[in-house]
């Protein structure tokens, strides 16, 4: 299963309210992951079952969709939030990512 | 609190076999799988493979010609070979715990590893 992030990149400035899509190649029900990542350090899991926020997660962080398109929305960007993101599908194996949507600062 | 470290050879030469391990410490071993990730500028996040505490695997359908992972549950640990590595198999390479019991993630991670294959 193939998942498409959108856009590649972004600028944003803190405070701006960011959506990260992905959309899978073929439903996924709603086992779709949201990772962060910055540089130099693993992958940190951000929202499970599309909408799930992980323990400790702050709530500014959110997920939706089914099916085959999500979103991940930052309602209010933070300076540490600059980082890339990643969606996950394990409807299915292997599990695959997106190819990662990078949040710069503008 | 639960911590993957892991540990392994960095610099390889072509032809020659990756291998990797990662301790688990905190937490239950069993009720998990073990999942081995690797993220390369070219492909992006790749999922490798998977064993749990009884030994079943999955494979990358793209690398299962090559791929070996196995599990020590005296030790809570569990080990990745890659055979026959080229410059292709240069990445970063991850452990992580797969929560596939109810909820679906990988909610645990090693540091990572650089593996360069290089002559």
């Amino acid at each position: 299963i193939q998942l498409t992030q959108s856009p590649s990149s972004l600028s944003a400035s803190v405070g701006d309210r960011v959506t990260i899509t992905c959309r899978a190649s073929q439903g996924i029900n709603i086992y779709l992951v949201w990772y962060q990542q910055k540089p130099g350090k693993a992958p940190k899991l951000l929202i499970y079952a599309a909408s799930a926020l992980q323990t400790g997660v702050p709530s500014r962080f959110s997920g939706s969709g089914s099916g085959t398109d999500f979103t991940l929305t930052i309602s209010s960007l933070q300076p540490e939030d600059f980082a890339t993101y990643y969606c996950q599908q394990l409807n299915s194996y292997p599990p695959t990512f997106g190819q990662g949507t990078k949040v710069e600062i503008q | 609190q639960v911590q993957l470290q892991q540990w392994g050879a960095g610099l390889l030469k072509p032809s020659e076999t990756l291998s990797l391990t990662c301790g688990v410490y905190g937490g239950s071993f069993s009720g998990y799988y073990w999942t081995w990730i690797r993220q390369s500028p070219e492909k992006g996040l790749e999922w490798i493979g998977e064993i749990n505490h009884r030994g079943s695997t999955n494979y990358n359908p793209s690398l299962k010609s090559r791929v070996t992972i196995s599990v020590d549950t005296s030790k809570n640990q569990f080990s990745l070979k890659l055979t026959s590595v080229t410059a292709t198999d240069t990445a970063m390479y991850y452990c992580a715990r797969y929560d596939s019991s109810n909820q679906h993630f990988f909610d645990y991670w090693g540091q990572g590893t650089l593996v360069t294959v290089s002559s």
